[in-house]
């Protein structure tokens, strides 16, 4: 079974411009996460998608930030315009879990985003 | 409000000890979960365990163990006799309310010497 893909593998931006990451989630999973993991901390949740729809939005900053899941399937994760903290690796996970359960998340390979 | 604690920052050992990473949350919720995962430098994370609020039995899986607490609202993570290929950032999360969103730990970086 793939795992979840996502790409590009590395960005380096200068800061002001915009940005884009892609993810494919496992084949079937419904629910799918992008977190932000800054240097030297845990990964912190920006936005979970349930099929397209969003479920929890809250940690997303929205003046620069936005994401859409069309199909349920791949997601699109956006910056613009970004800023020097938005430096981070982007993770996309996906699970299987319908609403009221609990699966374990699966990972991707992450997206390392410097802004200069 | 979810939250998890990982005291230990860096921890360094030499190869073939034991070593114990500790994870304390909190959470107002009774149902929850709790994971480890492991990050090598490659950056996947990769799930390691998962416990829920309701089994506090202790899980051993080859050299790895795990102690789940609530008295202390510990999920103490141990490694024996560990190898080079432990060296890796360890990450405690905890899950609980409708969503089930992760909520990390800032994570332990475990560095193994031959």
């Amino acid at each position: 079974e793939a795992g979840v893909a996502q790409s590009p593998r590395y960005k380096i931006i200068e800061k002001r411009q915009s940005v884009a990451f892609w993810c494919n989630p496992i084949s079937g999973h419904a629910t799918l996460y992008w977190y932000q993991q800054i240097l030297g901390q845990g990964p912190k949740l920006l936005i979970q998608f349930q099929n397209n729809g969003v479920v929890d939005d809250s940690q997303l900053p929205k003046d620069r930030f936005s994401a859409e899941r069309l199909k349920g399937v791949d997601s699109t994760l956006k910056i613009q315009p970004a800023k020097l903290e938005d430096s981070a690796v982007y993770l996309c996970a996906s699970s299987s879990q319908l609403a009221g359960g609990y699966n374990e998340q699966f990972f991707g390979p992450g997206t390392r985003l410097t802004v200069l | 409000a979810q939250k998890v604690t990982q005291a230990q920052t860096e921890i360094s050992v030499v190869e073939k000890e034991d070593v114990t990473l500790d994870c304390v949350y909190e959470t107002r919720d009774t149902t929850y979960y709790l994971f480890w995962y492991k990050q090598p430098p490659s950056g996947e994370l990769v799930f390691l365990i998962r416990r829920n609020s309701f089994d506090e039995q202790n899980e051993i899986s080859g050299r790895y163990s795990w102690n789940f607490q609530k008295s202390t609202s510990s999920f103490n993570f141990t490694i024996t006799a560990s190898q080079v290929v432990d060296s890796a950032v360890y990450f405690c999360a905890l899950s609980a309310g409708a969503n089930s969103k992760l909520t990390f730990g800032k994570g332990i970086t475990l560095s193994v010497r031959p």
